[in-house]
């Protein structure tokens, strides 16, 4: 069974930082690798996905890679600002399972 | 284009009701997904389907069911609402090969009392 793990659980820098979240997988065959935000009690927003062709991915201040061979993906954040405080999770599914395996997040506070 | 739909948004149950949960999506996905989402564990797969008619069981499917007459929509039941079934739920689409991903609802929040 897939178990993903997300580094840390946890996060509080000032605003202006430069950050990285963690993510890995048991079974590095990974297929696709999305990276979703959640705020407090709402739904996931998706913020970058990696297809199977993929290693990397860019949207703004975000950039997203996986390393297929050991079955890690980071999530980099440039400049990090208030708004970006919320819970981050990072899914992956993998070839002839269509269905995403999800880590428990790493949530992330942009203090002013 | 509203996306994955979710209804309702909230619900308390009784312990023994029976309820259901509507996932419409207007994208013309053939996967359609349900999670649960609770502290801790993250989110977890109840059941989905491949296409119309089709469901298969996911990692937690006991004490659920689902339909998927029609492609656009997705149901879950609870015949026998348990505390235990207490939790966030998301409904999920997907069509391969695109450059979309995985598309999700806002959830619907249930308490089991």
């Amino acid at each position: 069974k897939q178990e993903v793990t997300q580094i840390p659980a946890a996060l509080s820098v000032p605003e202006g930082e430069n950050l990285v979240l963690n993510c890995s997988f048991t079974d590095s065959a990974i297929y696709n690798l999305q990276w979703f935000r959640q705020d407090p009690g709402k739904g996931l927003t998706s913020l970058l996905l990696i297809q199977s062709s993929q290693r990397e991915q860019t949207s703004g201040r975000l950039n997203a890679s996986l390393d297929k061979s050991s079955g890690r993906s980071t999530l980099y954040i440039a400049a990090s600002q208030p708004g970006d405080s919320a819970t981050y999770l990072c899914a992956g599914d993998q070839t002839g399972a269509n269905n995403l395996f999800f880590g428990t997040g790493t949530r992330l506070t942009v203090i002013p | 284009n509203a996306g994955v739909t979710q209804t309702p948004k909230f619900r308390v149950l009784k312990t023994g009701q029976s309820m259901t949960l509507l996932c419409a999506q207007d994208m013309n996905h053939e996967y359609m997904y349900w999670y649960r989402q609770d502290p801790g564990m993250g989110l977890r797969l109840i059941h989905y389907s491949v296409g119309e008619g089709t469901t298969a069981k996911g990692e937690v499917p006991d004490g659920y069911n689902v339909s998927r007459l029609k492609k656009q929509n997705f149901l879950l039941g609870l015949e026998s609402a348990a505390p235990s079934q207490t939790s966030v739920y998301f409904c999920a689409s997907y069509r391969p090969r695109t450059n979309y991903g995985y598309t999700f609802g806002s959830g619907t929040r249930l308490t089991v009392v």
